[in-house]
């Protein structure tokens, strides 16, 4: 499978707890996004990479979210002392740097108890 | 500020029953306009990009159509397996990279 794989699926956690996601995208693909989808919601940005470079994050974005993409590979989006507010489908994206569509894996299930 | 606008929330239809989503755009300047399939639990996946007012692209029992204000989504005939949410995006070529997703419309479709 070439798609966008996302790691874990699914994840339950406690309140406080931080958590890391990790995201492999579409091999040679430059461009990388993380989105957050909530039930009965569309996706909502939350931060771009072109290549190892983050050149956008959403203002919504608190300080406890983190994202790397070293090397321009694979990347991590991390949630720092995460709260009930956070629970969520996070989903990655990539494309490549000369298409404008973007492919999504299956996203990864954030349950905070 | 850039929003989209999905029209209906839900839409319930009989099998072989057409119908048409809409999709209602704001934007400083529109680099492509997307459409996107969802099913429960999964990730959103790639229909269709639209770039100018007046194109159109099809896929089996879709076709999508773009204006300088709205898109559409026709559904033609179409059968349960089409049940799903479909999200439309935009992509704005003066802010900058990201997409803005609208919050889908819910199709069913009934045997």
């Amino acid at each position: 499978d070439t798609g966008v794989s996302q790691d874990p699926r699914h994840k339950i956690t406690k309140r406080g707890q931080n958590v890391t996601f990790r995201c492999d995208p579409i091999s040679e693909h430059n461009r990388l996004y993380w989105y957050r989808q909530t039930l009965g919601q569309g996706p909502e940005f939350l931060t771009y990479f072109q290549n190892e470079a983050q050149l956008e994050k959403s203002r919504l974005l608190s300080d406890r979210f983190s994202a790397e993409r070293p090397k321009g590979s694979f990347s991590t989006l991390e949630i720092q002392r995460t709260e009930q507010g956070d629970s969520a489908m996070y989903l990655c994206a990539s494309s490549p740097l000369f298409h404008t569509e973007a492919f999504f894996g299956q996203g990864t299930r954030l349950t905070v108890v | 500020e850039d929003q989209v606008t999905q029209s209906p929330e839900a839409l319930r239809l009989q099998e072989g029953e057409s119908s048409s989503l809409n999709c209602s755009y704001t934007v400083s300047g529109l680099r492509g306009l997307f459409w996107y399939r969802q099913d429960p639990g999964k990730g959103p996946e790639f229909l269709f990009t639209l770039y100018s007012a007046g194109e159109e692209k099809e896929k089996e029992r879709l076709k999508a159509t773009l204006t300088k204000k709205e898109s559409f989504l026709h559904i033609t005939a179409p059968k349960p397996e089409d049940s799903a949410t479909y999200l439309c995006a935009v992509q704005d070529s003066v802010i900058g990279n990201q997409f803005y997703f609208g919050t889908g419309t819910s199709l069913t479709v009934i045997p």
